[in-house]
């Protein structure tokens, strides 16, 4: 596709329940970003897929967080057993390989966990 | 890992003035900083960027410098416009890296009074 694109835009969850959020990257970016970025925060790394190699997963806040990533397509983060701080914009990122200046934003999924 | 400090957290100038926001890093293997803008409710966007083997770089009202020795690196912009109010990420990154990921400061608010 033209851009990133995350889905859903907007989840509301319960406490306690799981979630998954899903990113499509821009074609042929083999490289893989997720953040999260709390009300009025900055942008915190979560984690890295670049190729087949093994992710950087060294931002991810806890056990409760993990993603996957399809190959060099899709990418899904999933949030087990949700709690309020987990409520956050979570922005997905891709840029071809070995060219982090063409890092390109999706829209980002704003969870509200309730 | 890396770790970037961004200062101030907000500011405020009168329309037509200057903003500078300033940034550190941490690791000295870092050689690519950009600079993101997001405005309200906005995915970030890259506004101008700055690789280590340049101390200046310029785009119009805006400009970027950096000092590798001081890891040291700022964003100027001059002549602000209201269109300028936004958030500004300073962020850090090893370009044509098989492992790299960017690494972002907390951010600034930046707010033009007419």
């Amino acid at each position: 596709g033209a851009g990133v694109s995350q889905s859903p835009s907007n989840k509301v969850t319960e406490k306690g329940k799981d979630v998954e959020l899903r990113c499509d990257p821009i074609s042929g970016h083999t490289a893989l970003y997720w953040y999260r970025q709390r009300l009025g925060q900055g942008l915190e790394f979560l984690i890295y897929f670049q190729g087949n190699s093994a992710p950087d997963k060294s931002g991810l806040p806890s056990d409760r967080f993990s993603a996957e990533r399809t190959g060099e397509s899709v990418s899904t983060l999933t949030i087990q057993r949700t709690q309020q701080e987990d409520s956050a914009v979570y922005l997905c990122a891709s840029s071809p390989a070995n060219r982090v200046s063409s890092y390109t934003f999706g829209s980002g999924t704003r969870l509200t966990v309730v | 890992g890396e770790n970037v400090e961004q200062h101030p957290s907000t500011l405020s100038v009168q329309e037509g003035d200057s903003a500078v926001i300033k940034c550190t890093y941490s690791d000295s293997a870092s050689n690519y900083f950009p600079w993101y803008k997001q405005e309200l409710g906005k995915r970030p966007q890259l506004i101008i960027d700055i690789r280590s083997n340049v101390g200046e770089k310029k785009d119009q009202r805006i400009a970027v410098t950096l000092n590798k020795t001081a890891k040291h690196f700022s964003l100027h912009i001059t002549e602000t416009q209201p269109e300028d109010s936004a958030v500004y990420f300073c962020a850090a990154s090893i370009a044509y890296s098989s492992a790299s990921k960017i690494i972002f400061g907390s951010g600034t608010r930046l707010s033009i009074r007419p």
